[in-house]
């Protein structure tokens, strides 16, 4: 089975700042790996997902994730932030037909 | 094009009481999912429907839960009886195939609270 680590459950940071949000997984096999976004009170939406090809993926409203297989890492990543990036970030992986989600990240922006 | 419609948003009932909770899916999308969100969690499959038939009900607590999906469209979850340990967010989710490469599309959620 495969399973999920989000390395910081809270990130705090100021508007315009830079952010990196976490992920590793554990994997002996190949996987799909993805990032939602959940806005307070909403369902999740897709950031962005990495199936194949280049390790650097890009996303909605700015996000970008590298996949690093070797360190078995996903780690998204947003230059500048907004106040509307307030939201909680999940990781997650999928094998063949099941997606496995990590804990969650809170990320909190301040003007 | 209209997203994944629940109902209702929240609920709240008494332990022992039971709850049934209603997902609309995209149109067209065979793959229904439905996850449990404990606060301060990420979401947990419960169980995974295609067309009409059970791909996933591994971690479906079945002496309580139950869920079924009429005419391969839209999908039920109950609960009976509920325990305290039910409050979460339900969540219903579909995708237009079964492979772990297709996005899975979520609706608002149905926030369950059992006193």
């Amino acid at each position: 089975a495969q399973s999920v680590t989000q390395l910081d459950s809270q990130v705090p940071v100021f508007e315009e700042a830079p952010v990196e949000l976490r992920c590793n997984y554990s994997s002996s096999v190949s996987v799909y790996l993805f990032w939602y976004v959940q806005y307070p009170n909403q369902g999740l939406q897709l950031l962005l997902k990495y199936l194949s090809g280049s390790t650097l993926v890009k996303g909605i409203n700015g996000f970008e994730a590298e996949f690093n297989k070797s360190q078995t890492s996903f780690h998204l990543r947003k230059p500048s932030v907004h106040i509307s990036d307030t939201a909680e970030y999940f990781c997650a992986v999928s094998d063949d037909y099941k997606l496995s989600f990590g804990a969650g990240t809170t990320v909190t922006v301040r003007a | 094009e209209a997203g994944v419609a629940q109902s209702p948003r929240y609920k709240i009932i008494e332990k022992r009481q039971s709850v049934a909770f209603w997902c609309n899916p995209i149109s067209g999308h065979a793959t229904l999912y439905w996850y449990q969100q404990i606060l301060g969690q990420g979401p947990k499959l419960l169980i995974q429907f295609q067309n009409n038939g059970v791909v996933d009900d591994s971690q479906l607590p079945k002496d309580r839960f139950s869920a079924e999906r009429l005419k391969g469209v839209d999908s039920t979850l109950k609960i009976q009886p509920a325990k305290l340990e039910d409050s979460a967010v339900y969540l219903c989710a579909s995708s237009l195939g079964i492979a772990g490469t297709d996005t899975q599309y979520f609706g608002p959620g149905t926030r369950l609270t059992v006193l």
